[in-house]
């Protein structure tokens, strides 16, 4: 059975400060979705990541694939109290039928 | 834009009650997922389907069923509802091109 174990489980910081999320598995997954879900409402898909040693970029966030498929790390800069919400990771495995999901990191951003 | 819906934002029912969640999906995906959400245990997916008419078991499918009459609706059904069947009740449609998967807003059950 794939798992993903993701830390913290909680963070809460200050507008301004940066900080670092991260997706954890002893599985290797094809590619590796990360999602932004705020209070009652569904999660939103952030970033796909595909190959091994990835970079994306969305404006403040800086995600990252491990070189093994194995793992994952969300940077935020400059946290804004916008960026409040649950960060779920989710594996692929190589079919692309079976996905797996972090119980997530739950993000307060204060101002 | 894309748009999956569900049937109720929130939902109260007794326990026993057969409950109907609904969702509907517009673009044209033929993969339909459903999940419930607890605290400290992430999304755990209950059913899954590929094509109309096909459902697949998740990995908690006891006491809930699924209905796939046409593509763009996936239908979540608890036959009895108990209360350990609260829950947060998301749907999710998936492309099969890139895999991303687009959520409904979710359904809020509580079962009293």
């Amino acid at each position: 059975t794939q798992l993903l174990e993701q830390s913290p489980q909680f963070l809460s910081i200050q507008e301004g400060e940066n900080l670092t999320v991260y997706c954890n598995s002893s599985s290797v997954f094809s590619s590796l979705q990360w999602y932004r879900q705020e209070p009652g409402e569904g999660p939103v898909l952030l970033v796909t990541v595909v190959t091994g040693g990835e970079v994306k970029k969305l404006k403040r966030l800086t995600f990252q694939f491990g070189d093994a498929r194995k793992d994952s790390s969300l940077h935020i800069t400059a946290a804004q109290p916008g960026d409040t919400g649950l960060y779920l990771c989710a594996g692929i495995d190589n079919y692309g039928q079976n996905f797996v999901f972090g119980p997530g990191t739950r993000l307060s951003v204060l101002p | 834009d894309v748009k999956v819906t569900q049937s109720s934002r929130y939902l109260v029912k007794r326990t026993g009650e057969k409950v109907f969640l609904e969702c509907v999906q517009d673009m044209d995906h033929e993969n339909m997922f459903w999940y419930r959400q607890d605290p400290g245990l992430g999304l755990r997916l209950i059913y899954f389907s590929y094509d109309v008419k096909m459902k697949e078991k998740g990995d908690i499918p006891e006491g809930y069923s699924v209905s796939r009459e046409k593509k763009e609706r996936f239908s979540l059904i608890l036959e009895s509802a108990s209360t350990n069947q609260t829950s947060m009740y998301l749907c999710a449609s998936i492309s099969g091109e890139t895999y991303e998967q687009y959520f409904g807003p979710g359904t809020r059950l509580t079962v009293t």
